[in-house]
């Protein structure tokens, strides 16, 4: 069983810039959430993803945005990057759609991104 | 007032002590609590879960609930210097959705 897995792990950009961060979900699991986490904070929910379908939302603009393939893999994008955006991005995959306990998250190790 | 509201840290402990640590949130409608564990530089990893009040046990963590006063909190036993790292309270309103509200997280300093 593999765990979830994201790319790149680190990245550098300039302001303005466009960023596609990706992650596959642990074997089993059709829900992938994301997750900015400043730092010295927790993490924050962007959104999920549930059978493809954006399924929840945080407070998060629209030049954030994802999507979630057949295979349950996901990608997260950042259009107009600006130098708040530096931060640990997380993916976080589970079982959704089901009781309660299903839906605890296995993060991936996080992609780490720099905007100058 | 934050949603979710950790101790203000950091915290240290000596080994095998018992380290307490607290976590208040807002929302009474919050189902599921969860305590997640952060090394540094490191994603967080799911120590426990908690959705009833009382107490629940996991070897050396227990999680205590208690939704009349909106706090959850987690105890660590017979502490360990690798047990040091950064300590997260999550909370989820809706069980069918796996959005977790974080707090800001807590630092654990468990001294040799």
């Amino acid at each position: 069983e593999t765990g979830v897995t994201q790319s790149p792990t680190h990245l550098i950009k300039t302001r303005g810039q466009q960023v596609t961060l990706r992650c596959s979900s642990q074997s089993g699991h059709n829900t992938v959430s994301w997750y900015q986490q400043a730092l010295g904070q927790g993490p924050q929910f962007i959104f999920q993803y549930y059978r493809e379908e954006e399924n929840g939302r945080g407070n998060f603009p629209p030049r954030f945005s994802g999507l979630q393939f057949p295979n349950y893999s996901s990608e997260l994008n950042v259009n107009a990057l600006e130098l708040d955006d530096s931060a640990l991005y997380l993916c976080a995959s589970s079982l959704g759609g089901g009781p309660r306990v299903a839906n605890v998250l296995t993060f991936g190790a996080g992609s780490r991104l720099t905007v100058l | 007032q934050k949603e979710v509201e950790q101790n203000s840290g950091p915290l240290s402990v000596p080994e095998g002590a018992i380290a307490s640590l607290n976590c208040t949130y807002s929302d009474r409608g919050s189902q599921s609590f969860f305590w997640y564990r952060q090394y540094s530089g490191k994603s967080p990893e799911l120590i426990m879960f908690i959705y009833s009040n009382g107490d629940k046990e996991d070897g050396r963590f227990t999680a205590q609930l208690n939704k009349a006063s909106q706090y959850v909190s987690l105890l660590i036993r017979d502490s360990q210097p690798s047990d040091s790292a950064t300590y997260l309270c999550a909370v989820n309103r809706d069980g069918a959705n796996s959005k977790l509200t974080f707090g800001k997280g807590i630092t654990l300093s468990v001294r040799p």
